[in-house]
């Protein structure tokens, strides 16, 4: 069985300070992981991925993810926040076989 | 490649009227996915095909949801007869995953689907 959980509903920052958002995850393989972005009344968009090469992913807009099997969590970080980084960011766990399983999302609002 | 479309972008409609959302995935993609997406309860699966066939309709809400596959360039899900509680962004996404390896899925624009 694969489940996500993202660890802070909301979280505020900013402009110019580092982001950090949560995640752990649970999964009985080696799973895929994944970041994505939604901005306001807009689809999905994916931030980076992790399958099992370096556990140090690193994504667009200068976003970038560690894979840490020993504490199973896959948190997302950026060095220093900008205003078009607010958004709503889902954390998703994958298995072969199977779809894949989004958290509940974290809503990153960045302040002037 | 355009990327995965979807139709309508937007649809109003009464309660108890059959609603039809289609959806294009990438060409060469053989897993398509219907997710729904609400305020209450975020992104849920709601049905899973691999080469057209249903894999996991687990997250189908209920006799009222139906989805099909007819050919690997297509696919529908139907709400008959809709709710106003069926009010949500419905999201169609494909990927090339099989059943050995698994990558990222890519995302339509989405349907927002209002039921009054």
């Amino acid at each position: 069985a694969q489940s996500v959980t993202q660890l802070d509903s909301h979280v505020s920052v900013s402009e110019g300070t580092p982001v950090l958002l949560r995640c752990n995850y649970s999964s009985s393989y080696s799973p895929s992981l994944f970041w994505y972005v939604q901005h306001p009344n807009k689809g999905l968009q994916l931030l980076l991925k992790y399958t099992s090469a370096a556990t140090l992913v690193k994504g667009i807009n200068g976003f970038e993810a560690e894979f840490k099997k020993s504490e199973t969590s896959f948190h997302l970080t950026k060095p220093s926040a900008h205003m078009s980084d607010a958004a709503e960011y889902f954390c998703v766990v994958s298995e072969p076989g199977y779809a894949l399983n989004f958290g509940k999302g974290t809503s990153l609002l960045v302040t002037p | 490649d355009a990327g995965v479309i979807q139709s309508p972008r937007h649809e109003v409609t009464e309660m108890g009227q059959e609603v039809t959302l289609r959806c294009k995935p990438i060409s060469g993609h053989n897993s398509l996915f219907w997710y729904r997406q609400t305020m209450m309860r975020g992104l849920e699966l709601l049905i899973y095909f691999n080469n057209n066939v249903p894999i996991d309709d687990s997250g189908m809400p209920e006799d009222r949801f139906s989805a099909k596959m007819p050919n690997a360039s297509f696919s529908t899900l139907k709400i008959q007869p809709s709710e106003p509680r069926d009010s949500a962004v419905y999201f169609c996404a494909s990927n090339p995953g099989t059943f050995l390896v698994n990558t990222e899925a890519f995302f339509g624009q989405g349907t927002r689907l209002t039921v009054v």
